[in-house]
């Protein structure tokens, strides 16, 4: 089944307690992107690959790395997480001239 | 201005309804517009894809470009109550560039 498989779906952890947000697609999509959807701001863009080796910021990186060394995977770090990084996550894969696929989401409780 | 405009609703039909939802947008480059529903607690499924102006029907979906007054509409015919979603609008440049989301409009639909 072509998807989005992002892990994990739910985590609370302590403020300044480093974590990774796991994302893997099997559709070979080159394009994969980060995004975070909080009550009244809608879905906002963390960060974005276009391709393996290649990732660009998008609206709100602050707080966020991420990585691409492979084309399936795009894993999401929060070196230090801190409360206002408390939110849902989605990572997200398209190909060139279509819409994204979407995973499941996390749901991050930073306290 | 921002970007990408979606009334947030909540919106509330009965059901068999005809229902309308819009975005409007603020920069005449976009030229690719889509529309994805969101279950609560899932993640955002793409419902529509469409390139330019024009309609673009899919079953009991139809969407709607109108880019001299860069307006976009998704109509569904015989709302169910299966329907009940967020719907997100969402607009890019070219095949490769990031989406815009709007910040979705929630759509009850009353049996």
């Amino acid at each position: 089944e072509a998807q989005v498989t992002q892990n994990p779906r739910y985590l609370i952890t302590v403020t300044g307690k480093k974590l990774t947000v796991t994302c893997s697609q099997n559709m070979n999509h080159e394009y994969m992107s980060w995004y975070r959807q909080d009550p009244g701001l809608g879905l906002r863009q963390i960060y974005y690959s276009m391709n393996v080796e290649v990732t660009d910021k998008g609206d709100v990186p602050e707080g966020y790395k991420v990585s691409r060394k492979e084309k399936r995977n795009f894993p999401l770090i929060l070196e230090s997480p801190s409360p206002n990084q408390t939110s849902l996550y989605f990572c997200a894969s398209r190909k060139a001239n279509y819409g994204y696929t979407f995973g499941s989401g996390t749901r991050l409780t930073v306290v | 201005q921002k970007e990408v405009e979606q009334d947030p609703g909540p919106l509330s039909v009965p059901e068999g309804a005809i229902v309308s939802l819009n975005c409007t947008y603020s920069n005449s480059a976009f030229q690719y517009f889509m529309w994805y529903r969101q279950y609560s607690r899932k993640g955002p499924e793409l419902l529509m894809y469409t390139y330019s102006s024009g309609n673009k029907e899919d079953g009991r979906f139809t969407a709607q470009v109108d880019k001299s007054s860069k307006y976009i509409s998704l109509f569904i015919r015989d709302s169910q109550p299966s329907d009940s979603a967020t719907y997100l609008c969402a607009v890019t440049h070219s095949g490769n560039t990031p989406l815009v989301f709007g910040k979705g409009t929630r759509l009850s639909v009353i049996a």
